[in-house]
């Protein structure tokens, strides 16, 4: 069964800092990969997706991430972060063998932005 | 141009009781896509639906719960008899097509007292 793994539930850095969030994923398929922020009580943003391509993509808001399939990582980082990057950040897979993007979701990494 | 809009955003019920849930999706997205978020965990994935149809359900409970996209407004995701463990945020999302990014509505926070 696919899965995605985010390591660490809380991740603090100061304003400025570089931010990495960690993100794994278990597939037999090549997956399409996904990061999603949300914002306290609102709905997910896609932040970017990788499907085929160049492996290294940019998002929204500076941030990018790289796939790397031989470590099935998807990591998201950005060079220095903002107090307005605190929020709750999602990564997902979906494989197209079910016919449409049929999600899976990590259980989600929060970022803390501190001044 | 409105986004995915998802009434209400915060519903309250006691045991026993029912619960409706609606999502309008992105104009033009014949798509739709239900996903529940139970307290510190991620979003998993309930039933997705086309118009009048539903494509694939495998993340439906078996009993209590109900998805329907009508031709014309907005498709309803309907608990019947809600328990405690029903508490949970249901996020709806719309794509335009089946292999195209999902857009997710702000959610509906359910309480179950």
């Amino acid at each position: 069964a696919q899965s995605v793994t985010q390591l660490g539930s809380h991740v603090s850095v100061s304003e400025g800092a570089l931010v990495l969030l960690r993100c794994n994923y278990s597939s037999s398929v090549p997956p399409y990969l996904f990061w999603y922020v949300q914002y306290p009580n609102q709905g997910l943003q896609l932040l970017l997706k990788y499907t085929t391509g160049a492996t290294l993509v940019k998002g929204i808001n500076g941030f990018e991430a790289e796939f790397k399939k031989s470590e099935t990582s998807f990591h998201l980082t950005k060079p220095s972060a903002h107090m307005s990057d605190a929020a709750e950040y999602f990564c997902a897979v979906s494989f197209m063998n079910t016919g449409f993007q049929k999600l899976v979701f990590g259980t989600g990494t929060r970022l803390l932005v501190s001044p | 141009n409105a986004g995915v809009m998802q009434n209400p955003r915060h519903l309250v019920r006691r045991r026993g009781q029912e619960a409706r849930l609606r999502c309008s999706p992105v104009k033009g997205h014949s798509h739709v896509y239900w996903y529940r978020q139970l307290p510190e965990e991620g979003l998993k994935f309930m039933v997705y639906l086309q118009k009048e149809n539903i494509i694939d359900e495998s993340g439906m409970p078996k009993e209590r719960f109900s998805a329907e996209f009508p031709k014309e407004g907005p498709s309803i995701l309907r608990i019947q008899q809600v328990v405690r463990g029903d508490s949970a945020a249901y996020f709806c999302a719309s794509s335009p097509a089946s292999t195209e990014t999902q857009y997710f509505g702000p959610g509906t926070r359910l309480l179950v007292l």
